[in-house]
């Protein structure tokens, strides 16, 4: 079955430390996006890529870098810069940037401070 | 820039009784309108879309979406309520590429 797979399910970051999410694609899209999730706040955009090697800073971006190196994958790391990191993190996936068609989504990464 | 409200945080049906979400939005051009639910710790599964044509949308389980131009609306709906529709329901809109999602609104339907 074609989808997007997030791992982990459940991440924890120590203090001062760096700590990369995982989404992967298997659906042919060129498009992919990372969302930060609170509660009651919906889903503000982290950052995007329109095709390999291409990515553009989202609404949040700071604190948050990426990396879209093949189609099928696009890293999101969280660093020390970023603050307040717990949240659900959620990527998705659409045919193209501009498509008519509904972005995909993972089933999310949920990352908590120790 | 593109926005899309979702008035009510929560919403409270009785099983077999219809139910309306409702979302409104706010675009320069056309809108691609979606709506999508989201199951707890579990990403956004997508229920229907508007791009153009007929103003009501059938979408999955049984939803459909009214398009309203003039109201700027696109209300999700159901003619019979399930305990298992119980979820949390988001609005998006997307113009020149760019998707934007309501705050969500959590539905709850009780036996």
């Amino acid at each position: 079955d074609g989808g997007i797979t997030q791992s982990p399910k459940y991440l924890f970051r120590k203090e001062g430390q760096n700590v990369t999410l995982s989404c992967e694609q298997n659906l042919n899209h060129d498009a992919m996006y990372w969302y930060r999730q609170d509660p009651g706040q919906g889903l503000r955009l982290i950052y995007y890529s329109q095709i390999v090697n291409d990515f553009q800073k989202g609404d949040i971006a700071e604190g948050y870098s990426v990396s879209r190196e093949k189609k099928e994958s696009f890293p999101l790391t969280v660093t020390s810069a970023q603050k307040n990191p717990t949240a659900f993190y959620l990527c998705a996936s659409s045919g193209t940037f501009n498509s008519n068609q509904p972005q995909h989504f993972g089933d999310g990464t949920r990352l908590s401070i120790l | 820039a593109q926005s899309v409200a979702q008035p009510e945080d929560q919403v409270n049906v009785a099983e077999g009784n219809p139910l309306t979400v409702k979302c409104t939005y706010s675009v320069s051009g056309n809108p691609y309108l979606f709506w999508y639910v989201q199951y707890p710790n579990r990403g956004l599964q997508f229920l229907l879309k508007y791009i153009t044509g007929d103003n009501l949308v059938k979408g999955s389980y049984g939803f459909e979406a009214e398009f309203n131009k003039s109201q700027t609306s696109f209300h999700l709906k159901k003619p019979s309520a399930l305990v298992s529709d119980s979820a949390l329901y988001f609005c998006a809109v997307r113009d020149l590429g760019d998707m934007r999602f309501g705050a969500g609104t959590r539905l709850t339907v009780k036996p």
